[in-house]
């Protein structure tokens, strides 16, 4: 395997179901994302791990929780979701550094999340 | 605040012709880097073209250029003789400080559709 792989690559589940989303990169980066893509909006950033630890959790509900074990994966806990959190869910790994400058991002192919 | 604005929800082309996919931008920050990403039907994110803003001259990437105007902040994608497989959603970003790292601030996409 190379580069960022996610699974699964479809989820459809119910409202009182629990679900993990998977990340795995395989780049030797020291940085993960987790993004929400929703129709006809911009990504939106939800998490960041730098060196493991959590730097950025920009509001998001408590239903969706994190986890980052070690610096090639990364999870995405889902429970007690809502219709509106149906999207696609992209996670990134990149190779961060202190300060300004070129710092690509890789991306992973997404999971699309239905709920019911 | 810091923002990244694409002003065209969607755009059409012929093929072999010539197309520019607006970007602006908003930082305070001195020191700052504008990527371009391109987003197939199937999901995934790939990178194309990265600025940084202290870049003298405009990036090119084979097909691809980047139009940099720093006191017009705006960071234009010029996709030089379109071919079908550019159909695509294209993304503009721009990468700021931010703790130990950075992260990426996208816009809303635009819509790319080349006819034959």
């Amino acid at each position: 395997e190379t580069g960022v792989t996610q699974t699964p690559r479809h989820l459809v589940m119910g409202m009182t179901n629990k679900k993990s989303l998977k990340c795995e990169q395989h780049l030797g980066h020291n940085a993960m994302y987790w993004y929400k893509q929703s129709a006809k909006k911009p990504l939106e950033l939800m998490f960041v791990y730098n060196f493991k630890e959590q730097t950025e959790n920009n509001s998001v509900p408590s239903r969706f929780s994190p986890e980052c074990p070690n610096s090639s994966h990364l999870f995405l806990h889902l429970h007690t979701l809502q219709p509106e959190d149906s999207a696609l869910y992209l996670c990134a790994s990149s190779q961060d550094r202190q300060g300004p400058g070129y710092n690509e991002q890789f991306f992973g192919p997404g999971t699309r999340l239905t709920v019911l | 605040a810091q923002k990244i604005t694409q002003t065209q929800p969607g755009m059409f082309v012929q093929e072999k012709e010539a197309v520019t996919l607006d970007c602006t931008y908003d930082t305070s920050d001195p020191s700052y880097g504008l990527f371009w990403y391109k987003q197939p039907s199937s999901g995934e994110m790939i990178f194309l073209i990265y600025q940084g803003s202290y870049d003298q001259q405009n990036a090119t990437e084979g097909r691809y250029s980047l139009n940099f105007q720093k006191a017009r902040k705006s960071a234009n994608l010029v996709i030089s003789a379109s071919q079908l497989g550019d159909s695509a959603m294209y993304f503009c970003a721009m990468r700021v400080v931010y703790n130990q790292g950075g992260k990426l601030i996208f816009g809303q996409g635009t819509e790319l559709s080349v006819k034959p």
